[in-house]
């Protein structure tokens, strides 16, 4: 038990739906990660939030939208995506210093796009 | 830009075995370096760290020693049992305002009986 939960663990969706991924923390952190691991394929970080604020978008298409109401929550917007989307999304939580902070992730949810 | 190598797998030893994973690291200045751990059906755990030039992290039998002057953080371990088969990665921290993780590809463990 890392701290951080996600739910659901597994979500089986059509391209037409729309869905979401939620991301809790335990740990008063306040940074917030949202990383796709695609099979074969190193892990990608997508969004990070800091203090509630967004600070990085790793050119995400606009298909999946993150929202962050506090600093404890994170969530993932799911709609119209497509069968190439289907990975492992892991949450991950920290607290930034610079240079040196360690992350912790979620179990993360297994997404499969029909 | 930064970046981490690390070796192909499936790397497979009998149980006992000794066990080293490679991993070298490109960056500008000196990142702190992290093995991470994935057990089958599970997110990322953090194995050990290192934050400078030197340094080594332990966990749970598992060693690895930040070198600068070969820019490399080699994963160890001198007798591996059939619970450590998992996908192990290691990544370094990309400072700046958004610490990014930089990850390696991963190498997958399996220890045999």
């Amino acid at each position: 038990e890392t701290g951080v939960t996600q739910t659901p663990r597994h979500l089986v969706m059509g391209m037409t739906n729309k869905k979401s991924l939620k991301c809790e923390q335990h740990l008063g952190h306040n940074a917030m990660y949202w990383y796709k691991q695609s099979a074969k394929k190193p892990l990608e970080l997508m969004f990070v939030y800091n203090f509630k604020e967004q600070t990085e978008n790793n050119s995400v298409p606009s298909r999946f939208s993150p929202e962050c109401p506090n600093s404890s929550h994170l969530f993932l917007h799911l709609h119209t995506l497509q069968p190439e989307d289907s990975a492992l999304y892991l949450c991950a939580s920290s607290q930034p210093t610079v240079g040196s902070d360690t992350q912790y992730f979620g179990p993360g949810t297994r997404l499969t796009v029909l | 830009g930064n970046s981490v190598t690390q070796m192909e797998g499936p790397v497979t030893l009998s149980e006992e075995a000794f066990l080293t994973i490679n991993c070298t690291y490109t960056a500008t200045g000196y990142p702190s370096l992290f093995w991470y751990v994935q057990y089958p059906g599970e997110g990322l755990q953090l194995l050990l760290k290192a934050t400078k030039a030197d340094d080594k992290g332990s966990n749970k039998g598992f060693e690895a020693t930040y070198r600068k002057e070969t820019t490399s953080f080699h994963l160890e371990k001198g007798s591996v049992q059939v619970s450590d088969s998992a996908v192990y990665f290691c990544a370094l921290i990309d400072g700046g305002a958004t610490n990014k993780l930089i990850f390696g590809t991963g190498t997958l463990l399996a220890v045999q009986p």
